[in-house]
């Protein structure tokens, strides 16, 4: 079946850490995107890349890392400098539109 | 600032009843989408609506544009509890890069079985 992989579904930080997200397709989609979602709120973008090699900063990118090495692969990091990183992080593709989202990361800083 | 704004924030009703979702935003777009997502999961797209399109129907999902009011509308009809989630509106605005989409606050649906 083609989809999203994101792991792992839960992690946990350490102040003053650096964590990478894993993300990763199967669907030969050209475009991925990083969202982060607080409680009760929206989805605000963080990072995309349109194809390999290739990627921009979204509305809120201070504090994160990204790498667009291979086509399926979409990885972020949470470097130290992201002062409030506890939150629900999804992974998505698309092509001619439509999303297709990964079942997300729960990154907690203890 | 969020480009889409839901209305209302939550919404509770019985099931058998239709569920009205509502969705304003502020610039010219490409197109808007609606998705779902369960609690705790990531969304599933629901239906793409184009600027130039005024209603779509999937299924038990009607969804209407009028881009003169730059507003949308989400329409479940006899809804059942398994509809229970949030719903999200999201634009692709027109001059951006082709697919990033800005998203909506969204509307926390709870259907009562």
């Amino acid at each position: 079946d083609g989809g999203i992989t994101q792991s792992p579904k839960y992690l946990f930080r350490k102040e003053g850490q650096n964590v990478t997200l894993s993300c990763e397709q199967n669907l030969n989609h050209d475009a991925m995107y990083w969202y982060r979602q607080d409680p009760g709120q929206g989805l605000r973008l963080i990072y995309y890349s349109q194809i390999v090699n290739d990627f921009q900063k979204g509305d809120i990118a201070e504090g994160y890392s990204v790498s667009r090495e291979k086509k399926e692969s979409f990885p972020l990091t949470v470097t130290s400098a992201q002062k409030n990183p506890t939150a629900f992080y999804l992974c998505a593709s698309s092509i001619l539109g439509g999303y297709t989202f990964g079942s997300g990361t729960r990154l907690t800083v203890v | 600032s969020q480009q889409g704004e839901e209305d209302p924030q939550a919404l509770s009703i019985q099931e058998g009843e239709n569920a009205t979702m509502n969705c304003s935003y502020k610039t010219s777009i490409n197109n808007l989408q609606w998705y779902r997502q369960n609690s705790g999961r990531g969304l599933v797209h629901l239906i793409l609506i184009r600027s130039n399109e005024r209603e779509k129907h999937s299924g038990r999902l009607r969804v209407t544009l009028d881009t003169s009011k730059k507003s949308s509308s989400l329409l479940i009809t006899a809804s059942r509890a398994a509809d229970t989630a949030s719903y999200f509106c999201a634009t692709a605005i027109y001059g951006t890069s082709y697919g990033k989409l800005t998203f909506g606050q969204g509307t926390i649906l709870t259907v009562h079985p």
